[in-house]
């Protein structure tokens, strides 16, 4: 069944840990992409990746990071450092990049008590 | 800056009315215009998408136009039914790296039997 993979659908953490949301996708897709929605401000790019071993920071990077050590494969960490992190969290993938058609996960969503 | 701008955020319609969504984009060299729906709490698919040599597209009950000019694009759905009720989100890649997709802040549209 193919498709991308977000877990866990649910996070709780305390304030000052650092956590990692996964996403994985097996549609051999090169492009993967981090966006963050939150009520009224749509759907904000944090990272995204081109290819493995590259990616380039999106409009809200700030206290978040990313690898893309192989192609099915794009964790985010939500560091210490992020001041407002309880957010709803979406990682899509791509054939062709930002000109074609986005395939979303369902979403992660990460609560910091 | 990278900015698309959406208009307006929430939108109710009587059923079998027609509903319009609007973008503005700022970057002229801007090539891929989608629009995604986003029915609550899953997860946002795309609908309808538009590049930038061509002025309309159309899809049953849905359409997109764009003007270049102006830069602007619009969502149209005709004959407005309850499934119709959703977030929509307009997005726009940008010509300095295409891998760059921005989202509208989206639409609440709500269609009432």
């Amino acid at each position: 069944d193919g498709g991308i993979t977000q877990s866990p659908k649910y996070l709780f953490r305390k304030e000052g840990q650092n956590v990692t949301l996964s996403c994985e996708q097996n549609l051999n897709h090169d492009a993967m992409y981090w966006y963050r929605q939150d009520p009224g401000q749509g759907l904000r790019l944090i990272y995204y990746s081109q290819i493995v071993n590259d990616f380039q920071k999106g409009d809200i990077a700030e206290g978040y990071s990313v690898s893309r050590e192989k192609k099915e494969s794009f964790p985010l960490t939500v560091t210490s450092a992020q001041k407002n992190p309880t957010a709803f969290y979406l990682c899509a993938s791509s054939s062709t990049g930002g000109t074609g058609e986005l395939f979303f996960g369902e979403g992660s969503r990460l609560t910091v008590l | 800056g990278e900015n698309v701008e959406q208009h307006p955020s929430t939108l109710s319609v009587q059923e079998g009315d027609s509903a319009v969504i609007k973008c503005t984009y700022s970057d002229s060299a801007s090539n891929y215009f989608p629009w995604y729906k986003q029915e609550l709490g899953k997860r946002p698919q795309l609908i309808i998408d538009i590049r930038s040599n061509v002025g309309e597209k159309k899809d049953q009950r849905i359409a997109v136009t764009l003007n270049k000019t102006a830069k602007h694009f619009s969502l149209h759905i005709t004959e407005t039914q309850p499934e119709d009720s959703a977030v929509y989100f307009c997005a726009a890649t940008y010509s300095s790296n295409t891998g760059k997709l921005i989202f509208g802040q989206g639409t609440t549209l709500q269609v009432k039997p």
